[in-house]
């Protein structure tokens, strides 16, 4: 199995653009989270699905940020307009039930 | 609302040297604890985790135990070596959730 695929590793944009983090979760797993990491804040949970279906998107910071999961082979973190404070590294996990989440690489994003 | 507390943040240890890091957490009803390992440029991976109904839990050279009463859960690492170097989260989610609120982290340095 690949694992969580992430895409792109890295992403480099000017304030005020549009920015799509991807993410393929393992298959036959039900549950992708997608999680923010900071130095100053540490992991944050930002949103996650069950199912393809939203179940707690307490963690998302701003209208701004928005996620879908239109399959359960793919998903979406969307921020526009990018800000410089959006700037860290953003994960997504996915997860079978009764086991732990099993991580993707990441994608850093500069916000410049 | 759900916390789980951290410490230390960093710790330092000669090769062969034991390590602790201990959690504490708020929330009552959470009965499943993991703990992730972090190696630069990478994703957390989990590297050991236990439930609420057990007390110990032991894997090689690395344990965790909990102690439920006290809210308290610890990681130890035994015989340690330089690539148990990296940054380890505790972590703790709640009966019938998958969400995971993680601990802020520990740098762990191993130096030979």
């Amino acid at each position: 199995d690949a694992g969580v695929i992430q895409s792109p590793r890295h992403e480099v944009t000017e304030m005020g653009q549009e920015v799509t983090l991807r993410c393929k979760p393992i298959s036959g797993h039900n549950s992708l989270f997608w999680y923010r990491q900071t130095m100053m804040r540490g992991l944050e949970l930002l949103i996650y699905f069950n199912n393809n279906v939203p179940i707690d998107d307490s963690g998302m910071p701003e209208d701004r940020f928005s996620a879908k999961m239109p399959n359960a082979s793919f998903s979406t973190l969307k921020i526009q307009p990018s800000e410089p404070r959006d700037s860290a590294v953003y994960f997504c996990a996915s997860k079978l039930v009764n086991y732990g989440y099993t991580f993707g690489s990441g994608t850093r994003l500069t916000v410049v | 609302g759900e916390n789980v507390e951290q410490h230390p943040s960093t710790l330092s240890v000669q090769e062969g040297d034991s390590a602790v890091i201990k959690c504490t957490y708020s929330d009552s009803a959470s009965n499943y604890f993991p703990w992730y390992k972090q190696e630069l440029g990478k994703g957390p991976q989990l590297i050991i985790d236990i439930r609420s109904n057990v007390g110990e839990k032991k894997d090689q050279r690395i344990a965790v135990t909990l102690n439920k009463t006290a809210k308290h859960f610890s990681l130890h690492i035994t015989e340690t070596q330089p690539e148990d170097s990296a940054v380890y989260f505790c972590a703790a989610s709640r009966i019938n959730t998958d969400k995971l609120i993680f601990g802020t982290g520990t740098r762990l340095q191993v130096f030979p």
